[in-house]
């Protein structure tokens, strides 16, 4: 089965430090790959997603950064942080989870609450 | 762009009252998604439904995929405080590597 693993669950960082952030897929090749950021509980936000290897879409100008070194390693990044850059950060991938033909849903990580001080 | 209007954005209910939420949108979809998100967890997906007029259920959870294709309805049966969350409706972007989302509906529930 496939599971995704999502680390750490809560960081606090200070203003300027940078930013690593790692997800992990298992029991499947070649996912495509999500970042979320959620802020205040409500309203998900896309900032990156990945179809493969090198393979990067940014959705929103911004402080972040990502990257697809392995097939099923996602990576978010920051060089200096800043205060907004807190919020609760999903990561998701791409699965066959269907109740029947068509589209397929997302299996999200459990998320990383990122407090920056 | 496309964007996907959800109401109501939150609820206050007695635990065993139905409960009724729905997703619009300005542009037509091929798919709908129904999540939950637990407080402090990631969102996990409830149902997904493929054809216009389709009523799918999962346990007391019913959705329906709008005729015109352009919204959809959760129904949840007999509330219990465990259905407490945040219910995002999301459809497929016109590459279907995308998800478009709802804002969301906040559902409290007083046992």
């Amino acid at each position: 089965s496939q599971t995704i693993h999502q680390w750490p669950a809560t960081l606090v960082q200070p203003v300027g430090s940078p930013l690593s952030l790692e997800c992990t897929v298992e029991g499947t090749s070649n996912p495509n790959l999500y970042w979320y950021r959620q802020a205040a509980g409500r309203g998900l936000q896309l900032l990156f997603y990945s179809v493969g290897i090198g393979q990067i879409s940014s959705e929103v100008p911004q402080n972040l950064s990502a990257s697809r070194p392995q097939d099923r390693q996602f990576i978010l990044s920051s060089k200096k942080l800043l205060l907004s850059d807190s919020g609760f950060y999903l990561c998701a991938w791409r699965g066959d989870l269907t109740w029947g033909e068509g589209f397929y849903g997302y299996t999200f990580g459990s998320g990383t609450r990122l407090t920056v001080v | 762009g496309q964007q996907l209007n959800q109401s109501p954005q939150s609820m206050f209910i007695q635990e065993g009252e139905d409960v009724s939420m729905n997703c619009t949108s300005s542009s037509i979809f091929n798919t709908w998604l129904w999540y939950k998100q637990d407080p402090g967890e990631g969102p996990v997906l409830l149902i997904a439904l493929y054809k216009a007029g389709e009523l799918t259920s999962n346990g007391r959870l019913t959705a329906q995929f709008g005729i015109t294709r352009k919204d959809s309805f959760l129904n949840i049966s007999a509330s219990i405080p465990s259905d407490v969350g945040i219910y995002f409706c999301a459809g497929p972007a016109g590459n279907n590597r995308k998800l478009i989302w709802g804002l969301g509906t906040s559902l409290a529930v007083n046992p």
